[in-house]
């Protein structure tokens, strides 16, 4: 079984400036991918990276990076020079090798103020 | 392309009533999944498609529940008769055929069908 952990409820960040959102993970499997996506007040659920747990460099996305500490279990996403769109919630998630599943964490809400 | 669509964007029904939920998938995408938001709480899977065929309905979390995917194409979620506890937020999601655990392979969701039971 696999189970995500986001400790940030919400966060605020001021335009501009860089934010990173914690994610750590508990798995047994060896191989793995890592995801983040994004989810507006529309209510649709964004894809912006992901990460895989042989990936040898941190995954990156434009303005998204992936800090991925694999002997820590953690897989943090950076957001650099935030702006007024990204104010959204952020889901981490997880899926083994050989499975369909997504395991998700409870999210972390950013807002980002002008 | 069209992404992935839900409908209805939002339900609220008295308990024991029933509700369908319908989710339109990217055309051509062999994988549909259904997931769901209670509460506040994590998103969790429900179930997974391969066309028409079931291929994981171990997160599915009573026979109150049935989804269907007729023809490979678009899915239902039958509540029947729903509780309180039902309510949350539903999520579709489809990817395409093969790929599995490869990165290439993301789910696309939609927006979800939010569910109030009264």
């Amino acid at each position: 079984a696999q189970k995500i952990t986001q400790t940030q409820p919400g966060m605020f960040v001021q335009e501009k400036e860089a934010v990173t959102l914690d994610c750590t993970y508990d798995t047994s499997d060896q191989s793995y991918g890592l995801f983040w996506y994004k989810q507006p007040s529309s209510g649709e659920m964004i894809f912006l990276i992901y990460q895989g747990s042989y990936d040898e460099q941190n995954a990156t996305e434009g303005r998204y990076s992936l800090n991925f500490q694999k002997a820590r279990k953690s897989a943090n996403l950076v957001i650099s020079a935030s702006q007024l769109g990204d104010s959204a919630m952020y889901f981490c998630a997880m899926r083994a090798r050989g499975d369909y599943k997504l395991s998700f964490g409870a999210g972390t809400t950013v807002t980002v103020r002008a | 392309e069209a992404g992935v669509t839900q409908f209805p964007s939002h339900s609220v029904i008295e308990k024991g009533q029933t509700v369908t939920l319908r989710c339109d998938p990217i055309s051509g995408h062999d994988n549909l999944y259904w997931y769901r938001r209670v509460m506040g709480k994590e998103i969790k899977f429900l179930l997974h498609f391969v066309k028409e065929s079931k291929q994981d309905e171990s997160g599915m979390p009573n026979n109150r529940f049935l989804a269907e995917r007729t023809g490979g194409t678009y899915s239902t979620l039958k509540v029947q008769p729903a509780e309180l506890e039902d309510s949350g937020v539903y999520f579709c999601a489809s990817s395409p055929r093969g790929g599995g655990y490869s990165g290439a392979n993301v789910l696309t969701f939609g927006a979800g069908s939010r569910l109030t039971v009264l």
